[in-house]
């Protein structure tokens, strides 16, 4: 059975900083990863989604990484503001079991303070 | 551009009442899921679809049904609601196939269950 798992469980950091947020999976048969952010009591929105035979994927201030092998994600959020504030949650596509289910992490909550 | 759209977006219900919630997606995609999401748990999937007329349980199926009559509707419905239905439930689709598969979700529906 796929775990996903996604460290830290919350993380504070001041305006202007870089961070990297962490992903984690059991299985490494998978389609793809996607990253996500969910503010409060909204919806998810979709970040970047990476196929398993690329390593990373970018979009405007962020960048995410995939190491299929050691079953790793990694979310870069360069020049952080406080518009960033929210929770991310990394989703990982399963080959096996039908249906191409996503298996989701519990996500980071993330706070950028001024 | 509506993408996923879910009726309703709040519901109070007494234990033992039923109800139907309904998601609705104009970007053609094959597959449909339902997902709820509690504190702590992330989101769990209920059921998913593959394609019109087909449904599969996914990994908390108890207690809910689906129907997927139509292509672009997918129908989540609870005969008898108990207190632990209570939750933020999210529709999502995705393309088929093992290219970009991207999901997208619905804004949420939050059930209370009393």
């Amino acid at each position: 059975k796929q775990e996903v798992t996604q460290i830290p469980a919350a993380l504070s950091v001041p305006e202007g900083e870089n961070l990297v947020l962490n992903c984690s999976f059991t299985d490494s048969a998978i389609y793809n990863l996607q990253w996500f952010r969910q503010d409060p009591g909204k919806g998810l929105t979709s970040l970047l989604l990476i196929q398993s035979s690329q390593r990373e994927q970018t979009s405007g201030r962020l960048n995410a990484s995939l190491d299929k092998s050691s079953g790793r994600s990694t979310l870069y959020i360069a020049a952080s503001q406080p518009g960033d504030s929210a929770t991310y949650l990394c989703a990982v596509r399963a080959l096996t079991g039908g249906g191409n289910k996503l298996t989701f992490g519990t996500g980071t909550q993330l706070k950028v303070e001024l | 551009n509506a993408g996923v759209t879910q009726t309703p977006k709040f519901r109070v219900l007494k234990t033992g009442q039923s109800m139907t919630l309904l998601c609705a997606q104009d970007m053609n995609h094959e597959y449909m899921y339902w997902y709820r999401q509690d504190p702590g748990m992330g989101l769990r999937l209920i059921h998913y679809s593959v394609g019109e007329g087909t449904t599969a349980k996914g990994e908390v199926p108890d207690g809910y049904n689906v129907s997927r009559l139509k292509k672009q509707n997918f129908l989540l419905g609870l005969e008898s609601a108990a207190p632990s239905q209570t939750s933020v439930y999210f529709c999502a689709s995705s393309p088929r196939g093992t290219g970009n598969t991207e999901a997208f979700f619905g804004q949420g529906t939050r059930l209370t269950v009393v």
